[in-house]
């Protein structure tokens, strides 16, 4: 299986700052990428797929980039609702694998 | 708007059995494959299990392999998941997830654009 790898573990920044979180795969997954946001208590959301497109409904302080191995998911001025983890999900190859998760806090 | 509620969760011993179920709306069930993917106290989100729409294929990660098993009911727009022999390793927030449309997939796996809340399993004496 494709091991994804997330860093850093956690980031903190402020509000309004902009945020960047890295996801690395064990071998290249093209841009078969994606990047969700998770809360407690909610659903995890779709941010991007394709590596780089938002998906629907998502704000375009939200942008991904990458392909091969190295990705990373830029957020811009973060806003109170953005602190929350992260995860990258790979699904180039069967099975799907996710990363760890970056926990994103208000520093 | 899509929804997914899962139920069936609770806690239960090693060894013993549990069914999941999921109820899906806002969407046509029958025209997407379903997953369930899990998530461990302090870990990270693990795949599970996958049915394409017409249950013609269906996939399970090695570590439920032979002891878990996922079915759909297209007409009651529901999905479920037999688990068996259950194990502490077990122990997860269990959550149902569809499957994106074809264009947010690769040949062999998608991403997944609505996911439940969850429900938790807990795998203990």
């Amino acid at each position: 299986d494709i091991v994804m790898t997330q860093s850093p573990a956690t980031l903190s920044v402020s509000p309004g700052e902009r945020a960047a979180l890295s996801c690395r795969a064990s071998q290249s997954v093209s841009i078969n990428l994606a990047w969700y946001q998770h809360k407690p208590g909610q659903a995890p959301r779709l941010l991007i797929f394709g590596a780089s497109t938002r998906a629907t409904g998502i704000p375009a302080r939200f942008s991904g980039s990458g392909s091969g191995a190295e990705f990373t998911l830029t957020i811009s001025s973060l806003q109170s609702e953005d602190f929350a983890v992260y995860y990258c999900q790979q699904y180039n190859n069967w099975p799907s694998t996710f990363g760890q998760g970056t926990r994103l806090e208000i520093e | 708007e899509v929804q997914l509620v899962e139920s069936g969760g609770g806690l239960v011993q090693p060894g013993r059995s549990l069914r999941l179920s999921c109820a899906a709306s806002g969407f046509t069930f029958h025209d997407y494959a379903m997953n369930w993917i899990r998530q461990a106290p302090g870990k990270g989100l693990e795949w599970v299990s996958g049915i394409s729409w017409n249950s013609d294929n269906i996939g399970y990660a090695d570590s439920v392999k032979g002891r878990f098993t996922i079915s759909r009911d297209n007409a009651k727009n529901s999905l479920y998941l037999q688990m068996n022999s259950l194990r502490a390793e077990d122990t997860a927030l269990y959550y149902c997830a569809k499957e994106s449309p074809a264009r947010y997939c690769s040949r062999t796996s998608c991403s997944f654009d609505s996911w439940g809340q969850g429900t938790l399993v807990t795998v203990s004496s």
